[in-house]
């Protein structure tokens, strides 16, 4: 199973921040959360990742809270373009860091 | 930007017939991957492939699966007999000396 929840749908206006959250309790010291994103039925994008720090890159953000429990990620201006299945992933420290996916968050954003 | 290919896009196949999916993972990269998404539901890991070897495979990455990269660039996915149930999309992914997995387009296969 997943190690993480998110929730399955969210909306958000176009030219706003769109801000996804997503929890993670059982997150190992160790484990990165990675966040992706599915437009379609294409490849899993990827968008940003983070070990303990919030991390910024030019797509969006990621805070991560200093519990590791949660993180949020922030896309600051929602385009149409924006609108996919967002996923968040806790890489699953095997050795082989095999992706474990959950069901995500579709993102509509809205003109 | 260097990124993970895929071919065919498209493979619409009879049932019992062998399917081969090929993968050109980004070069340098050392960790390759198989996922597959049946329609409408969750990308599932099907194997890892490691120093050309299989690291690790899934419940569903039974005996009429296997993997290969023959000639140090492609990587590809074989499915000796192929049921209706294997239609699905088919991403393959590969992974460097960092944490992240970069996805190719995906092979939309359709058993009939």
């Amino acid at each position: 199973d997943a190690k993480t929840t998110q929730p399955p749908s969210m909306d958000c206006a176009e030219g706003r921040a769109a801000n996804l959250p997503c929890n993670h309790s059982t997150i190992s010291g160790n484990e990165y959360v990675y966040w992706y994103r599915q437009i379609h039925s294409q490849g899993p994008q990827y968008i940003i990742h983070g070990l303990k720090n919030n991390e910024t890159n030019e797509m969006a953000s990621l805070i991560i809270t200093e519990d590791r429990k949660s993180s949020t990620l922030i896309l600051p201006h929602a385009t149409l373009r924006d609108t996919a299945v967002y996923y968040c992933i806790v890489s699953y420290n095997s050795g082989t860091y095999k992706y474990i996916f959950g069901t995500g968050t579709r993102l509509k954003v809205l003109a | 930007e260097p990124e993970v290919t895929q071919t065919p896009s498209h493979q619409v196949t009879q049932m019992g017939q062998e399917v081969i999916l090929r993968c050109v993972p980004i070069s340098n990269h050392l960790y390759f991957y198989w996922y597959r998404q049946i329609l409408g539901q969750k990308v599932e890991f099907l194997v890892s492939f490691y120093n050309n070897e299989i690291s690790e495979k899934s419940e569903i990455f039974d005996d009429q699966f296997s993997v290969e990269r023959p000639d140090g660039s492609n990587f590809t996915l074989k499915i000796r007999s192929t049921k209706l149930e294997d239609s699905a999309m088919y991403f393959c992914a590969s992974k460097g000396t960092g944490e992240t997995q970069y996805f190719g387009p995906g092979t939309r296969l359709l058993v009939l």
